[in-house]
C-alpha cells in the first residue's frame, strides 16, 4: 500500500518566521510528487517535482525532492497571515495520486 | 478558463437517505477524479475516469457508492444509503493528461456532506 506521511501535522508560527514542511513517501513506480495549498476552498497547485535536487521556487515558497531518501521539503520564508492553510503532499505512482494528511499551518500576526 | 464546477456546495441528510453530487470538469480534460476528504485527513481517491471509462475504483465502497461519467464529460457521484461516516467533503478534480501521466490536478470547491 502506498504511504505518504507529512510532518508536522500542524504548527503555529508568527509572521516573518520560516516554515519547513516535510513529506516522506513509500510507493512503487514513483513518477512525481506534488504540493497543493488548501484554504477553505479547493486545493490549489503549488509545485510538481520529478527530479532529485532541483529546487522549484515561486515567490516565498520553494520545494525540493530527494528520491534517494524518499522525501520532499516545502519551505515558506517570511510567512504572512495569508499563508495560513493546509499544505497537501501527493505522490503520483501507478497512475494514481496518493495524498498525505496535510500540514496545517497557522500564521499569527 | 472556467474551473471545475461542483454542486451542491452543501448537503445535510439523515442516515439511510440518498444523495447525489454533480461535477463538470474543465473543458477538454480527459481524466476526472472523485475524492473523499474527511475532516483532518488528506483526500482519498474514490474513483478515476478516463473519458467515460473507469480507470480505478478500488477504494469505492460499491455497496453504497456509485459514479458515472456519461459522454465523457459531466460526472455524478451517488451515495445510497448514506452512513454517518460518509460525512466529508467530496472533491472533484480533472486533469488534461490521462493514464500516462497524471500530472497537475485542478480541483473543484467540493461538496460538503453532513449525515445526521
Amino acid at each position: 500500500e502506498d504511504k505518504v506521511v507529512q510532518s508536522p501535522l500542524s504548527l503555529v508560527v508568527h509572521e516573518g518566521d520560516t516554515v519547513t514542511l516535510n513529506c516522506s513517501y513509500e510507493v512503487t513506480n514513483f513518477r512525481s510528487l506534488l504540493w497543493y495549498k488548501q484554504e477553505k476552498k479547493a486545493p490549489t497547485f503549488l509545485f510538481m517535482l520529478t527530479s532529485s535536487g532541483i529546487e522549484k521556487k515561486s515567490g516565498r515558497l520553494s520545494s525540493i525532492l530527494d528520491k534517494k531518501e524518499l522525501f520532499s521539503i516545502l519551505n515558506i520564508t517570511a510567512t504572512q497571515t495569508g499563508d495560513s492553510a493546509i499544505y497537501l503532499c501527493a505522490v503520483e505512482a501507478d497512475n494514481r495520486l496518493a495524498f498525505g494528511k496535510g500540514n496545517q499551518v497557522v500564521v499569527i500576526p | 478558463e472556467a474551473g471545475v464546477a461542483q454542486s451542491p456546495r452543501y448537503k445535510i441528510i439523515e442516515k439511510r437517505q440518498s444523495v447525489a453530487f454533480w461535477c463538470n470538469p474543465i473543458s477538454g480534460h480527459a481524466t476526472l477524479y472523485w475524492y473523499q476528504q474527511i475532516l483532518g485527513q488528506g483526500p482519498k481517491l474514490l474513483i478515476q475516469f478516463q473519458n467515460n471509462g473507469v480507470v480505478d475504483d478500488s477504494q469505492l465502497p460499491k455497496d453504497r457508492f456509485s459514479a458515472e461519467r456519461l459522454k465523457g464529460v459531466d460526472s455524478t457521484l451517488k451515495i445510497q444509503p448514506a452512513k454517518l461516516e460518509d460525512s466529508a467533503v467530496y472533491l472533484c478534480a480533472s486533469s488534461l493528461r490521462g493514464l500516462a501521466n497524471t500530472g497537475e490536478l485542478f480541483f473543484g470547491e467540493g461538496s460538503r456532506l453532513t449525515v445526521l
